[in-house]
């Protein structure tokens, strides 16, 4: 059955630290897999996406990795701010007979103190 | 930059009665979604269309929900009756055809629709 999994499930980090979002994935046949940050009560918007042969990808201050071996990926961000504060969804794509099938996590919840 | 336009951005409604969203993708887009997410979940497929045809239902209530995409451009979802459980965010999501040069394809999302039944 094709899985995403996503921890931890919240995350509480004081505004200017680091932290690491993880993603483990079962999802067959892969294509890629995304990032997406969501704002409350917004829709998610794309911070990365990294195909099969990409390990790392670089938004500002959004790093994210991939591992297609142990199907592992992780999201790190660099000196938080409190606008980092929001839903972080790892999506990962398979394409099975022309079309794309989408397989979310349930995203991490981060927020970020003063 | 190029958005998908959904309406309306918030919806209240008592039980029973009908609701409709309202989405318009990225001009050219020709995979269309439709996703539901409950507070604190992932999105959940409901349907997908590729130009104006249904590729994937299975997770769409179909004594309920329905959902068209006529011209292959904008598309109508609908609840009716509604329920208490339908209370969520419903999310239109369009891709491009092909696979784009990355091999990858961008997968947009508009701001969502924000329904509470009553």
């Amino acid at each position: 059955k094709n899985q995403v999994e996503q921890s931890p499930q919240s995350l509480i980090i004081l505004e200017g630290k680091n932290c690491t979002l993880q993603c483990n994935y079962t999802v067959s046949p892969f294509s890629n897999l995304r990032w997406y940050k969501q704002d409350t009560g917004r829709g998610p918007v794309s911070l990365t996406i990294m195909t099969f042969s990409e390990n790392t990808k670089s938004n500002g201050r959004y790093t994210a990795t991939l591992d297609a071996d142990t199907k592992q990926s992780s999201l790190h961000i660099t000196a938080s701010q409190l606008s980092d504060s929001a839903s972080y969804i790892c999506v990962v794509s398979a394409r099975t007979s022309g079309t794309y099938k989408y397989i979310f996590g349930t995203g991490t919840r981060l927020k970020v103190l003063a | 930059e190029a958005e998908v336009a959904q309406s309306p951005r918030y919806k209240i409604t008592e039980k029973s009665q009908a609701v409709a969203f309202w989405c318009d993708p990225i001009s050219g887009h020709a995979t269309l979604y439709w996703y539901r997410q409950i507070l604190g979940q992932g999105p959940e497929l409901l349907v997908q269309f590729q130009d104006e045809s249904v590729v994937d239902d299975s997770q769409l209530p179909k004594d309920r929900f329905s959902a068209e995409r006529l011209k292959g451009v904008d598309s109508t979802l609908k609840i009716q009756p509604a329920e208490l459980g339908d209370s969520a965010m419903y999310l239109c999501a369009s891709s491009p055809r092909g696979w784009g040069e990355t091999g990858a394809n961008v997968l947009t999302f508009g701001a969502g629709s924000r329904l509470t039944v009553l």
